[in-house]
């Protein structure tokens, strides 16, 4: 069945410095969606992305979209304390699969 | 707006017992979704229903699970009877239409002892 997978499950950072996660899925994706949870809370919708090749921004917040809309990527320049969390993307098919999230420590 | 309210919050039960969870979606919003989150799986979709009719309901781990939405301001996910096995976070979520971003409730923590 249709799979989304996240690389890497866990990343610990120093403060500071950049993070990203990569998302990857077994066929093409109509959107991606990316969700934010921070520990002991519930996902936060952050973006969507629809188009090939996308690239939308949010702060420090980089998202991108595949040109062939099986992968994403979200990436944080300069991770902060807040930045703490589990962040998946979601991709739509008969379910709304979530990745298997990629969990972000950050060391101050 | 008060978002997606769920309850209980928190649920600690004996094993063979009922339990019942609450969710009440945002207004207007006409997709509800209720998962699990557990360490092992992940968050796994259980149910899905669209203008209160279930649409997809194969994430159902087996007949012990049932969802009802009998309006649009409320839904409900019972097991019975619960077991160990089925202590997790469930989550309710609701988005305007398929497809759209969901706005996720706060979770109601399930422990079955």
């Amino acid at each position: 069945g249709q799979q989304v997978m996240q690389i890497p499950q866990y990343q610990h950072v120093q403060e500071g410095e950049d993070f990203t996660t990569y998302c990857n899925s077994s066929t093409t994706l109509s959107n991606i969606q990316w969700y934010k949870q921070r520990p002991g809370g519930h996902p936060v919708f952050l973006i969507q992305l629809v188009k090939s090749g996308e690239v939308k921004k949010q702060k420090r917040l980089t998202f991108q979209f595949g040109e062939a809309k099986k992968n994403s990527s979200l990436h944080i320049t300069a991770t902060q304390t807040t930045d703490v969390g589990t962040y998946f993307c979601a991709g739509p098919g008969n379910q709304f699969y979530f990745g298997t999230g990629t969990s972000l420590t950050v060391i101050p | 707006d008060a978002g997606v309210i769920q309850s209980p919050r928190h649920e600690v039960t004996e094993m063979g017992q009922e339990v019942t969870l609450r969710c009440k979606p945002i207004s207007g919003h006409n997709s509800l979704f209720w998962y699990r989150q557990t360490m092992m799986r992940g968050l796994e979709l259980l149910i899905y229903f669209n203008n209160n009719v279930p649409i997809d309901d194969s994430g159902m781990p087996e007949d012990r699970f049932s969802a009802k939405m009998p309006n649009a301001s409320f839904s409900t996910l019972k097991i019975q009877p619960s077991e160990p096995r089925d202590s997790a976070v469930y989550f309710c979520a609701s988005s305007p239409t398929l497809g759209v971003g969901y706005t996720f409730g706060s979770g109601t923590r399930l422990t079955v002892v």
